[in-house]
């Protein structure tokens, strides 16, 4: 089973400031996503990177792909309280079937 | 995208009993898959559900835990067998079309959340 480190597990920030999430695993992801989840709610998709160095934005929020695709960020800009939620990395890597490997999600609290 | 629903949504059983849990989705899909989430933590894969065939199951999770049955394309129900406290958790079921490549979008439905007493 591959494992994926996701960091931090926990962030308390107020509203307006930035914060970045990290995700990393010792081997080549095939490819990763990008899920956030509310209370109650399936987790539902932000955004997949496939190619190493690949940098997406979604409004306020920009993900990174490493270069050796082993690793990927998600920074948000000017947090809102909105952006309240438990964010998860997950990845595939070569003979993993499809199947998603989870992070361990990092609990977002924005603060108004 | 796909629209899956799940029930029960949440439900509260006794210890020693078993619940089954049904995921139905909008439209044919490839791949269905049965997650746990614990509280407050992040999603393990139990077992990919397999048209007509046995499951396959992940490194801790055994078929007489948790069968999976998956009659078609749309349809697929897991059950929780002698539930015990640590049983308690949320079940959710995902799908995924396969679009030639890594990366394909996994679909959420909301979840069943179980409570054992």
């Amino acid at each position: 089973t591959q494992l994926l480190e996701q960091s931090p597990q926990f962030l308390s920030i107020q509203e307006g400031e930035n914060l970045t999430v990290y995700c990393n695993s010792s081997s080549v992801f095939s490819s990763l996503q990008w899920y956030r989840q509310e209370p109650g709610e399936g987790p539902v998709l932000l955004v997949t990177v496939v190619t190493g160095g690949e940098v997406k934005k979604l409004k306020r929020l920009t993900f990174q792909f490493g270069d050796a695709r082993k690793d990927s960020s998600l920074h948000i800009t000017a947090a809102q309280p909105g952006d309240t939620g438990l964010y998860l990395c997950a990845g595939e890597w070569e003979g993993s079937n499809y199947k998603l490997t989870f992070g361990k999600g990092t609990l977002l609290t924005v603060n108004p | 995208s796909a629209v899956i629903s799940q029930k029960p949504s949440r439900d509260i059983c006794q210890r020693g009993t078993s619940l089954t849990i049904q995921c139905q989705v909008d439209s044919q899909v490839t791949m269905m898959f049965w997650y746990r989430q614990q509280p407050g933590q992040s999603l393990t894969l139990i077992a990919t559900a397999n048209q007509g065939s046995e499951a396959t199951y992940e490194s801790g999770f055994v078929i007489d835990k948790f069968p999976i049955s998956r009659p078609n394309l749309t349809f697929s129900t897991l059950t929780v067998s002698n539930m015990s406290p640590e049983d308690s958790s949320i079940y959710l079921c995902s799908v995924k079309r396969l679009a030639g490549g890594p990366g394909g979008e996994l679909f959420f439905g909301e979840g069943s959340r179980l409570t054992v007493l």
